[in-house]
């Protein structure tokens, strides 16, 4: 039973473009939301995270968008660098799991010159 | 300060055989966590520790794992009778008193041939 759903494998887009990564989550208990990056053969690296009393949380190219009632999440990379391509993770916190991570499956992004 | 360090980054081993692996936490972090993640999946969580006592453990942590994280400083996790389906990314990540947001290690990668 998949917790956090990430249901986009992959997203290709365009340099300098808006890239939009989904999350949809199914536990109403989850209090805190994260996004992580991951370049192969490395460990996840924190991006940006929000608090369930919140909508949105900013930070530079990076906004994370939370709609409760929907049980969903987006991250915006606004505007998206070659740099960026790597596998996003979504995670979420809180209710009966505590302070442990229950993550999605990932979205490969590719963002192309 | 570098971060969650791992050792080792591979880790090539024939089935039956135990296998042990370490992580150095970032140090002022008292909470410690294991997570394992497989080929297209995101990280799942194995065990955690608060400084050196061992709060929790997945259903996922069969009894042929074990961890320890003496003085709560560096944890080990220990592997015994390898499987193959043991093969996996082991990933170690460490956070700071109450905070949420967890710094990951490069992993361990396991084969079990």
């Amino acid at each position: 039973d998949q917790q956090v759903k990430q249901n986009s494998p992959s997203l290709s887009v365009q340099e300098g473009r808006i890239s939009i990564l989904n999350c949809d989550y199914t536990n109403s208990m989850f209090d805190y939301f994260l996004w992580y990056k991951k370049y192969p053969a490395e460990g996840p690296t924190f991006l940006i995270s929000i608090s369930s009393i919140k909508d949105k949380n900013e930070d530079g190219r990076f906004t994370v968008f939370l709609n409760k009632s929907a049980k969903h999440l987006s991250l915006h990379i606004v505007p998206s660098q070659p740099g960026d391509s790597a596998v996003y993770f979504c995670a979420a916190s809180g209710g009966e799991y505590g302070n442990k991570l229950v993550f999605g499956a990932g979205t490969i992004l590719r963002v192309k010159s | 300060d570098t971060g969650v360090s791992q050792d080792p980054r591979h880790k090539i081993t024939k089935r039956g055989q135990n296998v042990t692996f370490r992580c150095d936490p970032i140090s002022e972090h008292n909470r410690l966590y294991w997570y394992r993640q497989t080929l297209g999946q995101g990280p799942e969580f194995l065990t955690y520790f608060q400084n050196e006592a061992q709060l929790e453990k997945s259903r996922l942590l069969s009894d042929r794992f074990s961890a320890e994280r003496p003085k709560g400083s560096f944890s080990t996790l220990e592997i015994q009778r390898t499987e193959q389906g043991d093969s996996a990314m082991y990933l170690c990540a460490s956070v700071m008193g109450v905070s949420t947001e967890a710094f990951f290690g490069q992993g361990t990668r396991l084969t079990v041939v």
